[in-house]
């Protein structure tokens, strides 16, 4: 079946570091890709989404670009903010049947000031 | 602004008791779904509704059911709450059947004791 991997947390940063979180998926065909985060308290939100290959979603400063050959779909921002601090999943949906979404397990983000 | 909303934040049951998770939206959405999130694991599809009186089992449907009567409502049962049942269940609607953008509700965090 179909299956998301995401590295493991607590990622810790600095504020204005680089962030890359690395999010693999196996599928069959073309599946969606997206990127939801879950600040502290909160439900899930969309942060971005890709829905073919070659393709990046972006949004408040982060972006991901579906990488078909290497099956990855890795989440990246130039300069993290304390505010960015939460957690992060990386999911797919079937572009077929159901459009119900496969997680992957999370990553935290911690930033410090 | 799509609005999703669970009827309680923090629940505690006793094992054997029956259970009812409530989730409404505003927006007329055609999909409604059930995940619990749980440390480690990530989020995990329990029961979706593309319809009203329609449903589908996810991933670990065992030990829940569920019920959706109007277009707008979609409940939750745990029929004999066990304690490994105590998680964070997470409802989520999306507009229509290929539409795959989700929204989420805040969440309840569910404790049997």
């Amino acid at each position: 079946g179909d299956s998301v991997t995401q590295m493991e947390g607590p990622v810790t940063l600095s504020e204005e570091a680089f962030l890359t979180i690395n999010c693999t998926y196996t599928a069959t065909g073309y599946p969606s890709l997206f990127w939801y985060v879950q600040y502290p308290g909160e439900g899930l939100q969309l942060l971005l989404k890709a829905t073919k290959a070659d393709d990046k979603g972006s949004n408040k400063g982060f972006e991901a670009t579906y990488r078909k050959e290497t099956t990855s779909f890795h989440l990246e921002k130039g300069s993290v903010q304390v505010s960015d601090s939460a957690v992060y999943f990386c999911a797919l949906t079937p572009n077929s049947g159901y459009s119900t979404l496969t997680f992957g397990k999370g990553t935290m983000l911690l930033v410090s000031p | 602004d799509v609005k999703v909303t669970q009827s309680s934040r923090y629940l505690v049951k006793r094992t054997g008791e029956k259970v009812f998770l409530e989730c409404v939206q505003d927006m007329d959405h055609e999909n409604m779904f059930w995940y619990r999130q749980d440390p480690g694991l990530g989020l995990r599809l329990i029961y979706f509704s593309y319809d009203v009186k329609m449903k589908e089992k996810g991933d670990i449907p065992e030990g829940y059911s569920v019920s959706r009567e109007k277009k707008e409502r979609f409940s939750l049962i745990l029929e004999s709450a066990s304690t490994n049942q105590t998680s964070m269940y997470l409802c989520a609607t999306s507009r229509a059947k290929r539409v795959e953008t989700q929204y989420f509700g805040p969440g309840t965090r569910l404790l049997v004791l």
